[in-house]
């Protein structure tokens, strides 16, 4: 069975903070991992990683996977409340096993 | 591009009744689409594949008698929670992967998701 493990469950940050959230993962068939950030909606993309040790950015975010060791973390530095949001990691093939989430709560 | 959009986004109805929701990719096409369930404050489950063509697969404990899916065309996957009861009442949110290669090969597109409230 596809297991993908997020850590920690939640954590509270003031703005301005750096904040590092890991997934960990086994799956069958594994093409990519994704990134995503789920407000009370649907999930938006953040990142897709395939290959290990690229890191990938946007302004700041940023991610980078490890396929030898089955995990990818995604940082967020410089944290403002907008960026309260449950994030969420997706790993496999077409089809996606997505892990419980790591709920972020930035105070002002 | 690459836009998935779902119908209706929100639906309010009476236990025993059925509820259809559907998904479509605006300006792609999907031969197969992802159907998940997602209860309050959990991660998102994967209820189905829908295939163009061909039957849906299901998970594991998910009811297909109760759960139909029906994907008619390259562009839209229907769900139908029949005999719906409170214990249904869930935010339903369906995917399509990109599969036209490229950078963005397997990227999965969310639709905005439909909050379904059994009565």
């Amino acid at each position: 069975e596809d297991k993908v493990v997020q850590s920690p469950l939640s954590l509270v940050v003031h703005e301005g903070d750096t904040v590092t959230l890991n997934c960990s993962y086994e799956v069958t068939n594994f093409r990519s991992l994704l990134w995503y950030k789920q407000e009370k909606k649907a999930p938006t993309f953040l990142f897709m990683l395939t290959s290990s040790g690229i890191e990938k950015k946007s302004g700041r975010l940023s991610s980078i996977l490890d396929k030898k060791e089955l995990f990818s973390i995604l940082n967020i530095t410089a944290t403002q409340t907008g960026d309260s949001a449950v994030y969420l990691c997706a790993v496999g093939d077409y089809k996606l096993s997505f892990g419980a989430g790591t709920t972020v709560t930035v105070r002002a | 591009g690459a836009v998935v959009s779902q119908h209706p986004s929100r639906v309010i109805c009476k236990s025993g009744t059925s509820v259809k929701i559907e998904c479509r990719s605006l300006d792609f096409q999907a031969t197969t689409m992802f159907w998940y369930r997602q209860f309050p404050k959990q991660s998102l489950m994967l209820m189905a594949t829908s295939n163009e063509g061909s039957k849906a697969t299901y998970e594991q404990g998910v009811e297909k008698d109760k759960f139909l899916i029906n994907h008619a065309s390259l562009t839209l996957s229907t769900l139908t929670v029949t005999s719906a009861h409170p214990e249904d009442s869930s935010f339903y949110i369906c995917s399509a992967p990109w599969t036209s290669g490229g950078a963005r090969e397997n990227e999965q597109f969310f639709g905005p998701g439909t909050r379904l409230t059994v009565l």
